[in-house]
This record gives structure tokens, C-alpha cells and sequence, in this order.
């Protein structure tokens, strides 16, 4: 499974977009990008996943390049509950199903 | 409400004492998956299973055994508990395998002293 390299953390000020960037240079074709977040030591929760196509809900956008290397997920307005640890992972359609999470990024969202 | 229920919330035990940390999931999803997280390690998975009676290793399985006899339950097991898996245990589960967003648990933190 493609693995994925996320900054450790990045500051957005509160009302702003934050972009948050991840890297799967060695995704395959048949694999999700999948985002989750974590606050604090809660359980993570899932934000947004797609393939090919840039997706919309009402949490987030991700955006996918078209050589799919890497994406962004976009959180337009953010809060100050939005602060947590962001997590970008891949799952493919075949193979192993061992998921590896890495580090991801603490976003700050500062007042 | 559909969730991923895990028990206990916290545990304390002693070194060789077996325990058993439960999963249930109410959604009746195929695959679960456990995941320990560490300081500085992020989450790191442990044991995974895409159905009934099929389960397999994640990057660290050493210490710990899972069962998947009925489809909502997973538990883990650890046989034999060690200071080294003090740590905070997920429990994840989806209704399929890769277009599927996982739902998590809201943990176990387990100390072994």
C-alpha cells in the first residue's frame, strides 16, 4: 500500500481557509485517499475520501491532482474546534488491507 | 445510533495477566481493524479482519490475539501483557474494504505496570 507524508503541523488563523497538504507519490490506481482527524485522545473521525474526482462535503473539500501524487483537503472556514491532529491515509481495492496512519499534521486554528 | 463500542474505557492491570478488550459494532460492517497509538508513533495497526473467521496481522501483532467468530464483535486479546503495551487501543470497523470510511471506537487507554 502507497504510504503517505504529511507536514507535522501547520497554524491557520480562525475564519480562514486551511489547506492541508499530503503527499502519495507512490499511490496506485486503484487506491482511496481517504482524510480523518483526531481531537485530542478521541477516537478519529472521518472527514472526506475519494479517487480521482475533487470531492465536496459539508465538513470539507479534498482536492486530488491529476497525476493523483498528491492532494489537499481544504477546511473553508475554519473553527477553533477544528483544532486537531489531521490524518491522510490510502486503501487500496486489493491486496493487503493494512492501513497505515503515519503521524499526520497538527493543525492549530488560532483567534 | 450506529457505533463502535469498546470496553472498558481504562484498564489497569499487571504484567502476565491475561485481559480481553471488546469491539462491537452495531452496523453490521465486514471489516474491523484494531490500532494502537503511542507518543510521537501515530496509529499503528495490530490486527485486522475483512469477515467472519478471517483475520490477519497489521505492522504490530506481536503480544496481542484477535478473534472474529460473530461479525459485530472483534475482540483482543492479550495473553500475556507486558509494560510495552501501555498504550491507547482503537477499535475501528467499515461496511467494506475500499469504499468505505472506517468508524472508531472511543478507545481503551490500557497501563501495564
Amino acid at each position: 500500500d502507497a504510504k503517505t507524508t504529511q507536514p507535522p503541523s501547520m497554524d491557520c488563523a480562525e475564519g480562514r481557509a486551511a489547506n492541508l497538504p499530503c503527499n502519495h507519490s507512490t499511490i496506485s490506481g486503484n487506491e482511496y485517499v481517504y482524510w480523518y482527524r483526531q481531537i485530542h485522545s478521541q477516537g478519529p473521525q472521518y472527514i472526506i475520501h475519494g479517487l480521482k474526482n475533487n470531492e465536496t462535503n459539508e465538513m470539507a473539500s479534498l482536492i486530488i491532482t491529476e497525476d493523483r501524487k498528491s492532494s489537499t483537503l481544504i477546511l473553508p472556514h475554519a473553527t477553533l474546534r477544528d483544532t486537531a491532529v489531521y490524518y491522510c491515509i490510502v486503501r487500496s481495492q486489493g491486496g493487503s488491507e493494512k492501513l497505515v496512519f503515519g503521524k499526520g499534521t497538527k493543525l492549530t486554528v488560532n483567534p | 445510533e450506529a457505533q463502535v463500542t469498546q470496553n472498558p474505557r481504562y484498564l489497569i492491570t499487571v504484567t502476565g495477566k491475561k485481559l480481553t478488550v471488546t469491539c462491537s459494532q452495531n452496523m453490521n460492517h465486514e471489516y474491523m481493524s484494531w490500532y494502537r497509538q503511542d507518543p510521537g508513533l501515530g496509529l499503528r495497526q495490530i490486527y485486522y479482519s475483512m469477515n467472519v473467521e478471517v483475520t490477519d496481522k497489521g505492522d504490530v501483532p506481536e503480544g496481542y490475539k484477535v478473534s472474529r467468530k460473530e461479525k459485530r464483535n472483534f475482540p483482543l486479546i492479550l495473553e500475556s501483557p507486558s509494560p510495552n503495551q501501555t498504550s491507547l487501543y482503537f477499535c475501528a470497523s467499515s461496511l467494506g474494504i475500499y469504499n468505505s470510511p472506517l468508524h472508531f471506537g472511543n478507545g481503551t487507554r490500557l497501563t501495564v505496570t
